[in-house]
């Protein structure tokens, strides 16, 4: 059973409007949350993380943001630009762990 | 700057041939592993090393093995391969406390006939 779930498979947003991605987990000992960018033909490279103690975390136009309680978190990409185009795959590990678990992946396609 | 390297990119095998997949890293990383990308189930956990001379299973280990030949390469080996090992393998590389997470090769397509 995925303990990372990407409950949609794809999403498609306009040039210069925001990308919103979301990811649920339900293994409570999760502490530490990646995001993951793939581009067809090449391997994930990461793209923001954060930690559980931090509520958001924002580097450039990406911001992640983590709700523990809800066992939630979303990446906002703002504004998306065509580059963004790729899968997005939602990664975890647990506290002491090394091994992360991912989910399913969403696909962005950015309309010009 | 090579990263993570796997060779071979794709591979085409026939049922019950066997192959090694191989995986160098040159960041000096402690840990390495195998995943497996499937349609709709994400990257899922073959097997992994968190350090040399150490091997562990992860979520779907069935069908194959692997060797952490030294600290650089771990390969994963197919002894029998069968259709539904149709796959991209992805091989990384971490270090143990590390907080950008894993370095990714950049795949091998494997096609099982």
């Amino acid at each position: 059973d995925q303990q990372v779930k990407q409950n949609s498979p794809s999403l498609s947003v306009q040039e210069g409007r925001i990308s919103i991605l979301n990811c649920d987990y339900t293994n409570s000992m999760f502490d530490y949350f990646l995001w993951y960018k793939k581009y067809p033909a090449e391997g994930p490279t990461f793209l923001i993380s954060i930690s559980s103690i931090k509520d958001k975390n924002e580097d450039g136009r990406f911001t992640v943001f983590l709700n523990k309680s809800a066992k939630h978190l979303s990446l906002h990409i703002v504004p998306s630009q065509p580059g963004d185009s790729a899968v997005y795959f939602c990664a975890a590990s647990a506290i002491n762990d090394y091994k992360l678990s991912f989910g399913a992946g969403t696909t962005v396609t950015v309309r010009a | 700057n090579a990263g993570v390297t796997q060779t071979p990119k794709f591979q085409v095998l026939k049922t019950g041939q066997s192959m090694t997949l191989q995986c160098a890293q040159d960041m000096n990383h402690n840990s390495m592993y195998w995943y497996r990308q499937d349609p709709g189930m994400g990257l899922r956990l073959i097997y992994y090393s968190a350090s040399e001379g150490t091997t562990d299973k992860g979520e779907v280990p069935n069908g194959y093995n692997v060797s952490r030949l030294n600290k650089r390469e771990f390969s994963l080996r197919l002894e029998s391969a069968a259709p539904s090992q149709t796959s991209v393998y992805f091989c990384a590389s971490s270090e143990i406390t590390g907080s950008y997470g894993y370095t990714f090769g950049s795949g091998t397509r494997l096609t099982v006939v």
